[in-house]
């Protein structure tokens, strides 16, 4: 069955501090890639997407995402953190032609002032 | 994209009464999905709905589970006899007629938090 990795599922860090999250996948097919987030209490929201060309996706509120296809992989970045960005992130996966999303399991990221 | 409507927001129930979530999609959006959030977990898959029609229900527990989107209202996910196993929270998802495969990003609304006391 195909699976979505998230790792370090707690994530604490200063204001200014650079951030990135792993994302890895276990389908070998074409994939369309997202990252979500979710402010405490509130829906999720879509950061990016990936469907195809550049591979390094830019997003919003200064996030950015490269798929690697070569490892699975679709990495969130973000160079430098605010308190605002204190959340939950998850990584979704769909296989191309399919209409369900697949989550890994989400960083808690807590950005201390 | 406040637009995907859910209710109620919190929900409390008693073990073997029943759950009913409703979920009105985004404007314009004909197909809903349901996942179900469990404590430390990420999103699973639930149903995929088009109006009057379940496309998609692997995700569903084979009893007490059902869900529906009629013709007119919203898509309800219904529990049956509930089980403290049930605590979790609920979110619906819409995304436009054309569907999640023609590049069409799929919108949550904020979830159904259901307790079984």
């Amino acid at each position: 069955a195909q699976s979505v990795s998230q790792h370090n599922h707690h994530v604490i860090l200063s204001e200014a501090a650079s951030l990135e999250l792993g994302c890895n996948y276990s389908y070998g097919g074409t994939v369309n890639l997202f990252w979500y987030v979710q402010y405490p209490g509130q829906h999720l929201q879509l950061l990016l997407k990936y469907f195809s060309g550049d591979p390094l996706v830019k997003g919003i509120k200064g996030f950015e995402a490269e798929f690697i296809k070569s490892k699975f992989s679709f990495n969130l970045r973000k160079p430098s953190v605010q308190w605002s960005d204190t959340a939950e992130y998850f990584c979704a996966v769909r296989i191309y032609g399919n209409n369900r999303l697949a989550f890994g399991k989400g960083n808690q990221v807590v950005v201390i002032p | 994209n406040a637009g995907v409507m859910q209710n109620p927001r919190h929900l409390v129930r008693r073990r073997g009464q029943e759950a009913r979530l409703r979920c009105s999609p985004m404007k314009g959006h004909s197909h809903v999905y349901w996942y179900r959030q469990l404590p430390e977990e990420g999103l699973k898959f639930m149903v995929y709905l088009q109006k009057e029609n379940i496309i998609d229900e692997s995700g569903m527990p084979k009893e007490r589970f059902s869900a529906e989107f009629p013709k007119e209202g919203p898509s309800i996910l219904r529990i049956q006899q509930v089980v403290r196993g049930d605590s979790a929270a609920y979110f619906c998802a819409s995304s436009p007629p054309e569907g999640p495969t023609s590049g069409n990003t799929i919108y949550f609304g904020e979830g159904s938090w259901l307790t079984v006391v």
